[in-house]
C-alpha cells in the first residue's frame, strides 16, 4: 500500500531533550516536507525536500533540523524541544507532477512540557 | 510576503451546494490546491489549479482566476461525510515542494 509512515504518533518529552520523529515513503517520490499544525493557524511548513541531499526551509523553520540521506526518509529533528514546538506534525510527499498534490501521514502529536 | 484568506466556517445541508472562496496575495504564484481535512485525519488532496477556469473531480470542483489572485471550491450535491475542513493552499516559486495554506474551512454538513 502506498503511504507515508512517520513515528512515533504520539510523544510526550521534557523542555531540552532532543528528539527525532521519523518519516518514510514507499512511492518513490521527490519532494517531502513537514508541516506544523496548531488550531486555528492552519498548516505551516516547517521544511522540505526536493531530492537527496536538497533541503529548504519553509515558514517556520526556527528550532528543527531536516536531512534527506534516502530518497525515503525524511527525519525531522529538534535538538533542543521547547513548549511552543507542542503540536501536531505531518509529514508528506509528492511526486514531481505538477497535478499531483502531497500524501501525508497520519501525523505525530508532540508534546513539550 | 503572502496572505490567503478563506471563510473559517460554511454550513450546508445534504443534497445542497457549497462554494468556499480563497483570495491569495502572495509573490511568484504558481498554482492553487485544496486539501480536505476530517477531524483527528490526515489532510487529502482533493484537485489543483494552475490555469484559469474550472476543473472538475466528481462532485467537487475547483476554480481559479489568476487576473483577480482567487479561487473557490465547488462541493456539490453535499453528504454528511462531507463534513471535514478544507484548506486552500498555494504552490509558490519554481519548485513544487513549497506550498503555503490557509487556516481552513470548517464545513458542517446537516442532514
Amino acid at each position: 500500500e502506498a503511504q507515508v509512515t512517520q513515528n512515533p504518533r504520539y510523544l510526550i518529552t521534557v523542555t531540552g531533550k532532543k528528539l527525532t520523529v521519523t518519516c518514510s515513503q514507499n512511492m518513490n517520490h521527490e519532494y517531502m516536507s513537514w508541516y506544523r499544525q496548531d488550531p486555528g493557524l492552519g498548516l505551516r511548513q516547517i521544511y522540505y525536500s526536493m531530492n537527496v541531499e536538497v533541503t529548504d526551509k519553509g515558514d517556520v523553520p526556527e528550532g528543527y533540523k531536516v536531512s534527506r540521506k534516502e530518497k525515503r526518509n525524511f527525519p525531522l529533528i529538534l535538538e533542543s524541544p521547547s513548549p511552543n514546538q507542542t503540536s501536531l506534525y505531518f509529514c508528506a510527499s509528492r511526486t514531481g507532477g505538477e497535478y499531483y498534490g502531497y500524501t501525508f501521514g497520519s501525523g505525530t502529536r508532540l508534546t513539550v512540557v | 510576503g503572502q496572505s490567503l484568506e478563506q471563510p473559517s466556517e460554511v454550513t450546508a445541508v445534504e443534497g445542497a451546494i457549497v462554494q468556499i472562496n480563497c483570495t491569495y496575495q502572495t509573490s511568484g504564484f504558481y498554482g492553487l490546491s485544496w486539501y480536505q481535512q476530517h477531524d483527528g485525519g490526515a489532510p487529502t488532496f482533493l484537485s489543483y489549479n494552475a490555469l484559469d477556469g474550472l476543473e472538475e473531480t466528481g462532485r467537487f470542483s475547483s476554480f481559479l482566476s489568476r487576473s483577480d489572485s482567487y479561487g473557490y471550491l465547488l462541493l456539490q450535491e453535499l453528504q454528511m461525510k462531507d463534513s471535514a475542513s478544507y484548506f486552500c493552499a498555494v504552490n509558490r516559486g519554481s519548485t513544487l515542494g513549497r506550498l503555503y495554506f490557509g487556516r481552513g474551512t470548517q464545513l458542517t454538513v446537516w442532514p
